[in-house]
């Protein structure tokens, strides 16, 4: 069957640095997303990966592995705004989105 | 965890034809559920909110008559894209949100192309 692993939940401090990881076992692969949601709100985009390597955008950063089937979003200098949840998907081979269940990130002061 | 599925998979259909989507939430009641769609390589767009019972409401530039949203029961949306053009293929996604409102649920999503 089709899989994407990542943490139900993390915890940060503000100003500081977390990586979200990802696994995936599906059936192909054609590009990994991250997702940010604040409670009660649409997902917003953060990053597509399609090849090996990193992606850096700001404070985001994103990784990706298709050898291993692994991602991770870096988030740096973390701030209290960040507190939400972090959507990893994988388009498979079929071009359906596979979702995993996303990662609450609790930011403390 | 919760399950949201979505009815078709992927749909293929001709140029001024109508398709209809299908989204349920299989093990939980969802009072709001949520239209996306996604170009390749492009960010989820929400198209519109459906709440049970009540008129969906469409974000700026989501044609309602284009997009006919009917959300009948706690369980089931759908979206019917209206004399589809290729301009429509799209990936389609619905999500949906418990009666908690705590957190939302996504669908596998519908691929519909349009020749």
């Amino acid at each position: 069957g089709q899989n994407i692993d990542q943490p139900t939940e993390m915890t940060a401090t503000e100003g500081a640095i977390v990586q979200i990881n990802c696994t995936y076992q599906t059936s192909g692969f054609n590009g990994l997303f991250w997702y940010q949601q604040h409670a009660g709100e649409a997902p917003t985009f953060l990053s597509y990966n399609v090849l090996d390597g990193l992606e850096e955008k700001g404070r985001f950063s994103s990784f990706l592995s298709r050898s291993k089937g692994y991602s991770y979003l870096l988030l740096k200098e973390l701030q209290m705004k960040d507190s939400a949840s972090y959507l990893c998907a994988v388009i498979d081979s079929n071009y359906q989105l596979i979702w995993g269940a996303g990662t609450k990130l609790i930011i403390k002061p | 965890g919760a399950v949201v599925s979505q009815h078709p998979s992927w749909v293929i259909c001709k140029s001024g034809t109508s398709v209809k989507i299908e989204c349920r939430s299989l093990d939980f009641q969802a009072t709001t559920m949520f239209w996306y769609r996604q170009f390749p390589k492009q960010s989820l767009m929400l198209m519109a909110t459906s709440n049970e019972g009540s008129k969906a409401t469409y974000e700026q530039g989501v044609e309602k008559d284009k997009f006919l949203i009917n959300h009948a029961s706690l369980t089931l949306s759908t979206l019917t894209v209206t004399s589809a053009h290729p301009e429509d293929s799209s990936f389609y996604i619905c999500s949906a949100r418990d009666l908690r409102g705590n957190e939302q649920f996504f669908g596998p999503g519908t691929r519909l192309t349009v020749l």
